[in-house]
């Protein structure tokens, strides 16, 4: 079967760095999608990564090896606005996407 | 606001009731989807539309009935529902359908409890 692995919650501090891992395993890959969730509202678009590589954008960064079946969405000098659920997402060979069941993250002062 | 427009934004209903859900997308896109998100569980997917046909139907209980008029409007009607159905229902849009790397844009949602 397809599935997406990432943790449940994690915590972290203002002003530091937290990496969220994406594990996957799926009939073919087109491609990987972060979303950033805020309670009670749209998930949105954060990241897409087909190749290996690391893709910046900003104070976000997402990282992908297709090999290892893995991705990690890297978040820089953390703010307080941060704190939401993050969803990973991988696009398989029938263009279906396969939904992580998301990682909540917290951030304290 | 990401051009995607729900309605209500939070419903309670019995179960004997009937209830429609309200999507609007503002964005010129030709995909429309409902998804069901529960907690600490995947989005899944109930119903996809490309260009007001309906491409996919993962196995939704009859109880859910899409509608899809034109391609900037998705309902979702809601009729002798279950307390297992309370969720947080999701409609998205896309530019397209089945292309790599096509982004969904997301609506806030409808908190749906059913007692």
């Amino acid at each position: 079967g397809q599935n997406i692995d990432q943790p449940t919650e994690m915590t972290a501090t203002e002003g530091a760095i937290v990496q969220i891992n994406c594990t996957y395993q799926t009939s073919g890959f087109n491609g990987l999608f972060w979303y950033q969730q805020h309670a009670g509202e749209a998930p949105t678009f954060l990241s897409y990564n087909v190749l290996d590589g690391l893709e910046e954008k900003g104070r976000f960064s997402s990282f992908l090896s297709r090999s290892k079946g893995y991705s990690y969405l890297l978040l820089k000098e953390l703010q307080m606005k941060d704190s939401a659920s993050y969803l990973c997402a991988v696009m398989d060979s029938n263009y279906q996407l396969i939904w992580g069941a998301g990682t909540k993250l917290i951030i304290k002062p | 606001e990401t051009g995607v427009t729900q309605t209500p934004r939070h419903l309670v209903m019995g179960m004997t009731n009937k209830k429609s859900l309200k999507c609007e997308q503002h964005l010129g896109h030709n995909a429309m989807y409902w998804y069901k998100q529960s907690a600490k569980k995947p989005l899944e997917l109930m119903f996809v539309y490309s260009l007001e046909e309906r491409v996919e139907n993962n196995s939704v209980p009859s109880r859910f009935s899409p509608e899809c008029p034109n391609s900037s409007h998705l309902f979702l009607h809601l009729h002798t529902l279950q307390p297992e159905d309370s969720a947080l229902y999701l409609c998205a849009s896309s530019h397209d359908l089945d292309s790599t790397g096509e982004k969904l844009f997301f609506g806030s949602g409808t908190q749906l409890s059913v007692l």
